[in-house]
């Protein structure tokens, strides 16, 4: 248990539907990201917010679409997605820290299937 | 550009040393972390370095060397629960960059 919670963990959808991956973090952070995790690929980033306000958009597609209401919580809204959008989706949140050095803490992810 | 390199996969025996070596080109450096990744679950933290040298938690050893670009993590008393990929990141900023990650099987 790493504070962080992520829902759905499996998700399978149809490259018409429209859906949404939950994030939540139970650790008071101030920062939090997306992260995408392909087969034999690195962790990308997708985005990343804080204190609520999105300060990076990796060059990720608009069918992807991030939305940070509070700063416990995290979406990402899926639609018209495609086959290659497939991939486990990391959910990450940390303590924004000028001083302290300070890691990531990772939700379990979802699994998306598109078919 | 961004460039982090570590091996694919690597096998070792129970009770012995391994070492995981990462080699990074980034246009910015904060910090050097480590993280383990089991099949189907979270990255966990292990360790991080921000200073040249060794940083020891337990059986985990992290070592950083900034001018070379390089990191290892050493993982001493293999156990078979070591299996595992393991992730290393450069931070930047707020945002980390990882590597391809590092497949480690340990055999009885």
């Amino acid at each position: 248990e790493t504070g962080v919670t992520q829902t759905p963990r499996h998700l399978v959808m149809g490259m018409t539907n429209k859906k949404s991956l939950k994030c939540e973090q139970h650790l008071g952070h101030n920062a939090m990201y997306w992260y995408k995790q392909s087969a034999k690929k690195p962790l990308e980033l997708m985005f990343v917010y804080n204190f609520k306000e999105q300060t990076e958009n990796n060059s990720v597609p608009s069918r992807f679409s991030p939305e940070c209401p509070n700063s416990s919580h995290l979406f990402l809204h899926l639609h018209t997605l495609q086959p290659e959008d497939s991939a486990l989706y990391l959910c990450a949140s940390r303590q924004q820290d000028s001083v302290q050095n300070t890691e990531a803490f990772f939700g379990q992810g979802t699994r998306l299937t598109v078919v | 550009g961004q460039n982090i390199d570590q091996p694919t996969e690597m096998t070792a025996t129970e009770g012995a040393i391994v070492q995981i070596n990462c080699t990074y080109q980034t246009s910015g450096f904060n910090g050097l972390f480590w993280y383990q990744q089991h099949a189907g679950e979270a990255p966990t933290f292990l360790s991080y370095n921000v200073l040249d040298g060794l940083e020891e938690k337990g059986r985990f050893s992290s070592f950083l060397s900034r001018s070379k670009g390089y990191s290892y993590l050493l993982l001493k008393e293999l156990q078979m629960k070591d299996s595992a990929s393991y992730l290393c990141a450069v931070r930047q900023g707020q945002n980390f960059v990882f590597g391809p990650g590092t497949r480690l099987s340990v055999l009885p």
